[in-house]
């Protein structure tokens, strides 16, 4: 089975601090993208990189950067925190010519 | 722009009765459509995917879709829920052959099961 494994499930951060979380998958997926999600918004992507060191960003890259520095792992980094980026953050990747993707289970990051 | 909507925000069924869920897309091309299924405080798991081929398909905990190019739906329905699918769905989708484009997303629709 594919699995997509976020460090923490639970975060709490203060307004300021730059945050980091982490996204591995372990079934050699080129594609991965962190989305975030809201109460009656849905998914939003917010990144996504089809391959190591390549990144594009989504819908709503405002506030965040990402890194890909090995083919497994994703980075979502949060700058600067605010409380408006309290949210849950979830990661995905599949194959180059997709489409299918696989979640990770989610990192409920609350930002004080 | 790719889109997708699911017009229902939450809908609450008795245990044992049938589900419909509703998902429209605005699509140009041939897409290719999917439907996850989100318990609490958990990720998304895939229900099942239509790519082509017979427009019903069959996907895990008893749930079925079905394809309808003429109106630009794929619906997911279940016979008899259970108390165990409350939770809340989503439908997907891509267009076919566009290899490492983003699934785009609806916003959801959250299931409630009543005894």
């Amino acid at each position: 089975d594919v699995k997509v494994t976020q460090s923490s499930r639970y975060l709490v951060k203060r307004t300021g601090e730059k945050v980091f979380l982490e996204c591995v998958q372990d079934m050699d997926h080129e594609n991965m993208f962190w989305y975030r999600q809201d109460p009656g918004l849905g998914l939003r992507l917010i990144y996504f990189s089809y391959d190591v060191k390549m990144k594009e960003k989504g819908d709503i890259p405002e506030g965040y950067s990402v890194s890909r520095e090995k083919k497994e792992r994703f980075s979502l980094i949060l700058e600067s925190a605010s409380t408006n980026q309290t949210s849950m953050y979830l990661c995905a990747s599949s194959f180059w010519q997709g489409p299918e993707a696989f979640f990770g289970q989610g990192t409920r990051l609350t930002v004080v | 722009a790719q889109s997708v909507t699911q017009p229902d925000i939450h809908i609450t069924v008795s245990e044992g009765a049938s589900l419909e869920l509703r998902c429209n897309y605005s699509y140009g091309a041939t897409p290719y459509l999917f439907w996850y299924v989100q318990s609490p405080g958990q990720g998304l798991q895939l229900l099942l995917k239509y790519f082509s081929g017979d427009t019903l398909v069959q996907g895990i905990k008893g749930f079925e879709a079905e394809f309808k190019r003429s109106q630009s739906s794929f619906n997911l329905r279940k016979p008899s829920v259970h108390w165990s699918d409350a939770a809340e769905y989503f439908c997907a989708v891509v267009t076919s052959g566009s290899g490492n484009t983003p699934l785009v997303f609806g916003k959801g629709t959250r299931l409630s099961v009543i005894a």
